[in-house]
């Protein structure tokens, strides 16, 4: 079964410093990867996804990921982390045929920004 | 402005007495999704809709219901809430089911079930 692991409940880091929150998934075929941000008080809101290809994908707000087939792992990173970061990070595992309906969420990694 | 908007962003309620949270997007999209936050849970489907008049169960429905009339609206009903649903609720849209269209989602409704 398809299952997606984020193993940091919550994170700390300092204004500028760099990031890597990190996501491992279990599925059987070629997954369909994303990471989702939701600010404080706000929706969820896609950062960037992977489908196929580079396995190297630069998203929105200077976030990239990177695709692991080896290690099962899409890890987020940002080189220097802005204080509007700080934020709930989630993310999520699709399979074949494409379906919104069926992604499958990890439980989120809480990002704490300090000054 | 493309957004989802949900109504209302925070409702305290007593068990028993029937709510509807509306959700509504401008965006022409056919898929509508309800999601519930919990900590620890993280985010588990309620219900969703590929389209007007279609509906279908997500992965933890008891309790809830929905309707799709029009294609910018899709509501969730509880009809006799009860303290266990208490959470956040997220509205979700997409242009389509298939390939994996960006979900948009509303800033959320919490609710509170005493």
């Amino acid at each position: 079964a398809q299952s997606v692991t984020q193993p940091d409940i919550h994170i700390t880091v300092s204004e500028g410093a760099s990031l890597e929150l990190r996501c491992n998934y279990s599925y059987g075929a070629t997954p369909y990867l994303f990471w989702y941000v939701q600010s404080p008080g706000q929706g969820l809101q896609l950062l960037l996804k992977y489908f196929s290809g580079d396995t190297l994908v630069q998203g929105i707000k200077g976030f990239e990921a990177e695709f692991k087939r080896s290690q099962s792992s899409f890890n987020l990173r940002k080189p220097s982390v802005h204080w509007s970061d700080a934020a709930e990070y989630f993310c999520a595992v699709g399979g074949e045929g494409g379906n919104n309906r069926k992604l499958i969420w990890g439980l989120g990694t809480s990002l704490a920004v300090n000054p | 402005e493309a957004q989802v908007t949900q109504n209302p962003r925070y409702l305290i309620t007593v068990t028993g007495k029937k709510l509807t949270v509306t959700c509504s997007q401008n965006m022409n999209h056919e898929y509508m999704s309800w999601y519930r936050q919990d900590p620890g849970l993280g985010l588990r489907q309620i219900y969703y809709s590929m389209n007007v008049e279609v509906t279908d169960k997500g992965d933890v429905p008891e309790g809830y219901k929905v309707s799709r009339k029009e294609k910018r609206n899709f509501p969730l009903i509880l009809e006799s809430p009860s303290p266990n649903q208490t959470s956040l609720y997220f509205c979700a849209s997409s242009l389509g089911d298939r390939d994996f269209s960006p979900l948009h989602f509303g800033n959320g409704t919490r609710l509170t079930v005493t």
